[in-house]
């Protein structure tokens, strides 16, 4: 069974451009969540969807990220225009049932010059 | 104001001695905890978990241990090996929320052989 992927696996982009993330879950797994990691810090929430809609988005930083989940299945987060402080590594993570623990995919490493 | 902290950034311990990694919380609504080990350039994998209804959970060489009075958690991994030597997040959600998780910052533990 295939975990949980992410592309790319690197981005670098200049301030000012548009970055999309995607995310493939674990087939069947309904629980999509997006997280990130800045600077080697903690990992904190940005947006949880269940099936297509979003559960909670409470995370977002601010309304130039865009997280989409069209059809239930796969799900892209997207940056527009992007700032150097959205520079991090951003997580996919996927559940079965709410409340069991989540799988994370390898991450996807933006930076933005 | 982090509500997960791991206040240790890093821990190193000699193979085949116990590791005790450390986790406290600030937020009483918390219910289910867990950890996470990370490896450089991968997501983190789930490792154990515990429900506030239990103060222990064994699993192996690893055992999570619940203080709920004193809002700790921490992480036993006895006997230690070089291949646990990895990035360790502390997690936890409240089942009032859409179970996200909230992290501490990660303790890097380096097992030496």
């Amino acid at each position: 069974e295939a975990g949980v992927t992410q592309f790319p696996s690197h981005s670098v982009i200049e301030k000012g451009q548009t970055v999309t993330l995607r995310c493939d879950p674990i087939s069947g797994h309904d629980n999509l969540y997006w997280y990130r990691r800045v600077m080697g810090k903690e990992i904190k929430f940005l947006l949880h969807f269940v099936k297509e809609s979003k559960q909670d988005e409470s995370g977002m930083p601010n309304n130039r990220f865009l997280a989409e989940r069209t059809g239930g299945t796969y799900s892209t987060l997207k940056v527009q225009p992007a700032e150097l402080e959205d520079s991090g590594v951003y997580f996919c993570a996927s559940s079965q049932v709410r409340g069991a623990e989540a799988f994370f995919g390898q991450g996807t490493r933006l930076t933005v010059v | 104001d982090q509500q997960v902290k791991q206040n240790s950034p890093s821990l190193s311990v000699q193979e085949g001695r116990i590791s005790i990694l450390n986790c406290d919380y600030t937020n009483s609504m918390f219910d289910y905890f867990l950890w996470y080990k990370k490896y450089p350039a991968e997501g983190p994998t789930f490792l154990i978990s515990i429900s506030s209804i239990k103060d222990k959970n064994e699993d192996g060489r690893f055992t999570v241990f619940l203080n709920k009075s004193a809002k700790h958690l921490s992480l036993h991994i006895v006997p230690s090996q070089p291949g646990d030597s990895a990035v360790y997040f502390c997690a936890a959600s409240a089942s009032g929320s859409a179970r996200q998780l909230t992290f501490g910052s990660g303790t890097q533990l380096t097992v030496l052989p």
